[in-house]
């Protein structure tokens, strides 16, 4: 039983180049979070997502930043045009539904800007 | 939105030493979790504790809701307990979206 699966673990862009984050859930985990870890902080929640919508983006950047979780395949995070502040941790957690249960988080992509 | 903190910022500790962690939350929390990060930055999931007492081996987790606050107990230390943990919670009033402590730093020497 895979757990949260993220590619690619690394991912070096040029200052205005897009990057393009990938999470696959837990099987059986049909809600999907974004956090973002800049150096030596905590992690920060960005937006949460089911199947085909997005439920809460209050942590998204209002420009730049998109999610979307398809019908099928992973979830994507798309960076468009990104600026060296984009640099960071990104994690992706999952669950199996809203209203109590835990949450199972993947190893997180490592977004360096040059 | 609640808040969460978490004590101490760093702690260094001896190979076999024991330790513990405290996470306070400023209001109700439905999830409270707890999370070790290694030193090569994966995110590894301890102990789902909304409430009560966990135990896992060496590391074990007390969580008291009504007085907004988690402790994480690290028995026998070893050098492989090394990182940062994080407490993390959910706000009560619906969102999903967990808060996190800035983290406890913690190195353990041989």
């Amino acid at each position: 039983n895979a757990g949260v699966m993220q590619n690619p673990r690394h991912l070096v862009r040029r200052r205005g180049q897009e990057a393009r984050l990938r999470c696959s859930p837990m099987k059986g985990h049909s809600h999907v979070y974004w956090y973002r870890q800049l150096p030596e902080e905590g992690l920060k929640f960005m937006v949460y997502l089911q199947k085909e919508n997005i439920i809460d983006e209050s942590g998204m950047p209002k420009e730049r930043f998109s999610a979307e979780f398809p019908k099928e395949g992973p979830s994507i995070l798309r960076i468009q045009q990104v600026v060296r502040g984009d640099s960071a941790a990104y994690f992706c957690a999952s669950s199996r539904g809203s209203g109590g249960h835990g949450y199972t988080f993947g190893s997180g992509t490592r977004l360096t800007v040059v | 939105g609640i808040q969460v903190e978490q004590s101490p910022p760093d702690l260094i500790l001896q190979e076999g030493a024991n330790s513990t962690l405290r996470c306070n939350f400023s209001d109700s929390v439905n999830n409270l979790q707890w999370f070790h990060q290694n030193p090569w930055g994966q995110l590894i999931n301890l102990f789902y504790i909304p409430s009560g007492t966990k135990q896992n081996g060496r590391l074990s987790a007390t969580t008291v809701a009504t007085e907004r606050y988690s402790l994480l107990y690290i028995s026998s230390s070893q050098t492989t307990d090394s990182g940062v943990y994080f407490c993390a919670g959910r706000d009560s009033g619906g969102s999903e979206k967990l808060v996190f402590g800035k983290g406890t730093k913690l190195t353990v020497n041989p």
